[in-house]
């Protein structure tokens, strides 16, 4: 059975302060690794897709890297609009197009 | 990406009846699909909504309670129809570009009395 699971729960972070979460896969077989944004009451926001291990992506302070277990979601020199749970899902190969989502990170950074 | 809208954006209803939310694209799309969000769980897949076709639904979710209707390109409707409180969440569509990104909507929070 494919698993997503995703540590920690919940980050607390001063602002400046760079950390990691972490999401570990089990699948038959990956097509992509999904990383996701989703502040309170909206839909989540795509972030990055990573398709094979060694593969990394960045954008603004974020930077996603995977191995063939698992991918990280670096967060450096957070700010307090980083607040918000962050989300990964894996599409496998014999699921077009179908996400299945870990239970997500909830980041807040404070001033 | 994409521009989705979702409607109604939020709604209370009463136990026993039905409610449609409607999921519109600004550009056309092969595949839709819809999430339930139950009150701080994550996403979960309801079904996969084809264009001209029947929509594949996943375990735990039957056609009957979750009717969806993909009638172009562009739109798709789904409706919880004999609603429980535990149908209170948030519904979001979903739209794939070739796998390589996905993007939902701003979700339709549902509560039930």
């Amino acid at each position: 059975e494919d698993q997503v699971t995703q540590s920690p729960e919940a980050l607390r972070l001063q602002e400046g302060e760079s950390s990691s979460l972490n999401c570990s896969y089990t699948v038959s077989g990956l097509r992509g690794l999904f990383w996701y944004r989703q502040d309170p009451g909206k839909g989540p926001e795509f972030l990055f897709t990573l398709y094979s291990a060694g593969e990394e992506k960045e954008k603004e302070r974020l930077k996603a890297t995977l191995t063939k277990k698992e991918s990280f979601l670096h967060i450096t020199a957070p700010k307090p609009e980083d607040s918000a749970t962050y989300l990964c899902a894996v599409m496998t190969t014999d699921s077009w197009g179908k996400l299945q989502f870990g239970a997500g990170t909830q980041v807040v950074v404070t001033p | 990406s994409a521009v989705i809208s979702q409607k109604p954006s939020r709604d209370i209803c009463q136990r026993g009846t039905s409610l449609t939310i409607q999921c519109q694209v600004d550009s056309q799309v092969t595949m839709m699909f819809w999430y339930r969000q139950q009150p701080g769980q994550s996403l979960t897949l309801i079904a996969t909504a084809n264009q001209g076709s029947e929509a594949t639904y996943e375990s735990g979710f039957v056609i009957d309670k979750f009717p969806i209707s993909r009638p172009n390109l562009t739109f798709s409707t789904l409706t919880v129809s004999n609603m429980s409180p535990e149908d209170s969440s948030i519904y979001l569509c979903s739209v794939d570009r070739a796998s390589s990104e996905q993007f939902f909507g701003p979700g339709t929070r549902l509560t039930v009395l």
